[in-house]
């Protein structure tokens, strides 16, 4: 069974860069074909996905990353299969990304839902 | 940016049919995929590809979509439906993934 697990700082400073790591167990992040992506939730809010990045091991456009446009020019996701991870960073934060920030799986089509989900971590930016 | 618009919520009496639509511009077009999530937890896949059920999730839900409107469907509910849901696509023109905005189910 794929577990997904966040971990990173919960307090973040205004103006400073939030980073976020997805442990992935249970399974190779390497072996398949997959999207692994970050969703976000602010406080009594809906769900905004902040992006993906795909990876198979066959492809030459393994590693390629989409990104939400409201969060691209602040974004980046990476991905670490040595230590089968995967990373979230975003820069310049303000209140406004005070949120419960989940790791995310789904399949190699674009069109597949998101099957497995991290419990989620909560990151609140403030001085 | 495409936009899926879900009612805010939605009140039903245990034993009822709740039906939770989720609008967006020439949706049937596109899969559709429903999460539940209860307090404090992560979001459960519920239905996908607009009416197939994943393992493990009960036969009282289901799914539709036409004519601008995509529904979930959860027939004889329960104290233990009570929660948000969410409607999902992938939106092809812009290659970015889209959530509703969320109902909250409340089980009277």
């Amino acid at each position: 069974q794929l577990h997904l697990q966040e971990s990173g700082p919960g307090l973040v400073k205004p103006s400073e860069t939030l980073s976020l790591t997805c442990t992935v167990s249970g399974a190779s992040i390497s072996s398949g074909v997959h999207y692994w992506d970050w969703v976000r939730q602010s406080p009594g809010k809906g769900l905004e996905w902040i992006g993906n990045i795909y990876y198979s091991g066959n492809t030459s456009y393994s590693g390629t990353t989409n990104y939400n446009p409201s969060l691209k020019s602040r974004v980046t996701i990476s991905i670490d299969t040595s230590k089968n991870q995967f990373s979230l960073k975003l820069n310049s934060v303000t209140a406004a990304d005070t949120a419960l920030y989940y790791c995310a799986r789904h399949d190699e089509d674009r069109n597949d839902p998101f099957d497995y989900w991290g419990q989620g971590t909560l990151v609140t930016v403030s001085s | 940016s495409y936009v899926l618009t879900q009612p805010l919520s939605l009140s039903v009496a245990p034993g009822e049919t709740a039906r939770l639509p989720c609008g967006g511009n020439n949706i049937e077009g596109k899969s559709v995929h429903w999460y539940q999530q209860k307090p404090g937890q992560a979001p459960v896949v519920v239905i996908t590809y607009d009416d197939d059920r994943p393992p493990g999730i009960p036969e009282r839900f289901s799914g539709s979509n036409s004519d601008n409107t995509a529904t979930l469907t959860i027939s004889r509910v329960e104290a233990g439906d009570e929660a948000d849901y969410y409607c999902q696509v992938w939106d092809d023109g812009s290659d970015h993934y889209v959530f509703g905005t969320g109902t909250k189910v409340t089980v009277l």
